[in-house]
This record gives C-alpha cells, structure tokens and sequence, in this order.
C-alpha cells in the first residue's frame, strides 16, 4: 500500500467516452504529476500541478484534461481518446515540485 | 539534451548471483538521480535516491553508485531472488527541472 492511490486500476473505454482517472495522495505533499507509460518509451510527463496550479504541460492533446480541486487530489479527464492513447498513466506526488516523487499503481487505460 | 540509457535491456540470471544494472547519463550536471522498481503493470517504487554530492547509496542488498564526472550510475543487487524480477528503472534530475528517464532493465532471477 503506498501513500497514492489511483483509480480505477483498469478501464477500457470507447472512443467516444468520456471518463475520468482519479488519484489521491495521503502524504501532505504540495505537487502532484501525472505521467503517461507507454511500451518501449521512456516515461512521459504530461500535467504538473503545485499548490493546486498548473505549473506544466507538456503539449499533451486537448483530449486529456486535468483538474486538482485540492493537494490532495488529481483528476485526468479523458474525452474522445484513440486507439494511441492506451498506456499506463501514472500519477504521483512530491513534498515540492520537481523533489523526490512517490508513484501511484497506476491506471491500465485501453481504447478500443 | 540529456538522454539517459539503460544496459542491458533485458537480463536473465539464476537464483543467488550478484548483478549489476547499467544506467549512463549525457550531461553531467545533474541534481540527483534515482532508480526505481516496476513490477509488471505496477506503479513505481522507489528504490534509492543519490544526490550529486554522493558517491554511493546501499538499502539492504542494493547498492547504487554515481560517478557524475563519467555519466554513470550502476545498481548493485547482491545474492539475489526471485522476488528481485522487475523492471529497474533509473532517472536522473537537472536542477529544479522534471526526471529524464531510461527506458529501464527487465531483471528474471530464475530459482
């Protein structure tokens, strides 16, 4: 059990839903990211959140939309997605931004 | 740029051997480097955090060095177990910016 929770652990989602990746952190931590972990590539920073701001995004399609109503909770909204955008999406969190960050287990997202 | 590369991509070891996981960086100014643990459609667990000013890091039987001058970083896994098969990944962090990742060392440790 770690100190960031995600989910749902899987979804599999039409092109035409609409759905949403929930993650909480329980560690009193100012910065929350999400990532996208697809096969044979590197992790990729999509969204960064400090204090509750967008501090970066890393031109990721208008299809994924995040919101944090509060430190302690990320959202990616997840709109008319393709067949490309099945991956791994991972959320985390750090103390400060860009400080040691603490992994989620992750959303299994396929796109069918 | 920097770019981070992990050697090997793949390695399959029996049971008890100590091994050593790869991970070479292209500019070395760099504010810490961490290597991490996946387990197969997992999250990641953090394994060790070396800051620019060390040399070495241990938690239990891993090892990770840094040699900042050379771009290198290697994970020491002493006598090790089956519960050691993962993916160890290893990224490194400019000052103040995001983690640059490897795309990570698929370990088996066979019984």
């Amino acid at each position: 059990e770690t100190g960031v929770t995600q989910t749902p652990r899987h979804l599999v989602m039409g092109m035409t839903n609409k759905k949403s990746l929930k993650c909480e952190q329980h560690l009193g931590h100012n910065a929350m990211y999400w990532y996208k972990q697809s096969a044979k590539k590197p992790l990729e920073l999509m969204f960064v959140y400090s204090l509750e701001e967008r501090v970066e995004n890393n031109s990721v399609p208008s299809r994924f939309s995040p919101e944090c109503p509060n430190s302690s909770h990320l959202f990616l909204h997840l709109h008319t997605l393709q067949p490309e955008d099945s991956a791994l999406y991972l959320c985390a969190s750090s103390q400060e931004e860009y400080t040691e960050a603490f992994f989620g287990q992750g959303t299994r997202l396929t796109v069918v | 740029k920097q770019e981070v590369t992990q050697i090997p991509a793949a390695l399959s070891v029996p049971e008890g051997e100590n091994l050593v996981l790869n991970c070479s960086f292209t500019d070395s100014a760099i504010y810490n480097l961490q290597w991490f643990r996946q387990d197969p459609g997992k999250g990641l667990t953090s394994l060790l955090l070396i800051q620019s000013s060390q040399r070495e890091q241990t938690s239990g039987r891993l090892n990770a060095s840094l040699d900042k001058s050379s771009g290198r970083s290697t994970l020491y896994i002493a006598a090790s177990q089956p519960g050691d098969s993962a993916t160890y990944l290893c990224a490194v962090r400019p000052a103040g910016r995001k983690l640059i990742w490897g795309l990570g060392t698929s370990l088996a440790v066979n019984p």
